[in-house]
């Protein structure tokens, strides 16, 4: 059973704080890795995607992939209300057919 | 671009009755997928589609449950009969796959609300 596993939360930040989300895959063979963010009531939003070990920038946005560890990672920083959703975490099947959700993390940023 | 059209987007129903669940991907993605999402599980793959041929539908919870895709620019998800329990939002997502990995990432529909009494 391919398995994406995150914390549910919630995660809680003060506005201006980094905020770090974490998601572990049990697959070695997938390739590829993506965030989304999900607003109350809404359907999920690509933020990034990264396919190579190391970081990944976008504004406030930075995506961590370490693949020896099946790890990956979202750091916000300068997190604002705004930012206040849930983040899901997702990888690819070895096919590269389809994705694996996790669960989800849910991020509150207060003012 | 339109983006990922579903329809409807709430649904009401009796327990029993069949369900219709629509959804229009963008122009010119090849790939659909039809997920279920809940508080308890989460977003669930139940089927997805590759030019137009089914895939995999492992994650189809029962024979209840069924999916078509006629055409690319149309899929149906039915539910007959429905039952309380299959209350949940229904998202359709489309993606373009090809050799290039960066054509994966899949772009969701705005989801259907189901409530089955």
């Amino acid at each position: 059973q391919k398995e994406v596993e995150q914390n549910s939360g919630p995660l809680s930040v003060p506005e201006g704080a980094i905020a770090s989300l974490n998601c572990t895959y049990s697959d070695r063979g997938s390739q590829s890795f993506f965030w989304y963010r999900q607003y109350s009531g809404k359907s999920p939003e690509l933020i990034m995607f990264i396919y190579s070990n190391g970081d990944k920038e976008d504004g406030r946005f930075t995506a961590q992939l370490n693949k020896a560890s099946q790890y990956v990672s979202l750091l916000i920083r300068d997190s604002q209300p705004s930012d206040s959703a849930t983040y899901l975490c997702a990888v690819n099947n070895q096919a590269g057919t389809a994705l694996i959700f996790g669960k989800g993390t849910t991020l509150s940023v207060s003012s | 671009d339109a983006g990922v059209i579903q329809s409807p987007r709430h649904e009401v129903t009796e327990m029993g009755q069949e369900v219709t669940l629509r959804c229009k991907p963008i122009s010119g993605h090849n790939s659909l997928f039809w997920y279920r999402q809940t508080m308890m599980r989460g977003l669930e793959l139940l089927i997805y589609f590759n030019n137009n041929v089914p895939i995999d539908d492992s994650g189809m919870p029962e024979d209840r449950f069924s999916a078509k895709m006629p055409n690319a620019s149309f899929s149906t998800l039915k539910i007959q009969p429905s039952e309380p329990r299959d209350s949940a939002v229904y998202f359709c997502a489309s993606s373009f796959w090809g050799r290039t990995r960066n054509q994966e990432t899949q772009y969701f529909g705005p989801g259907t609300r189901l409530l089955v009494l």
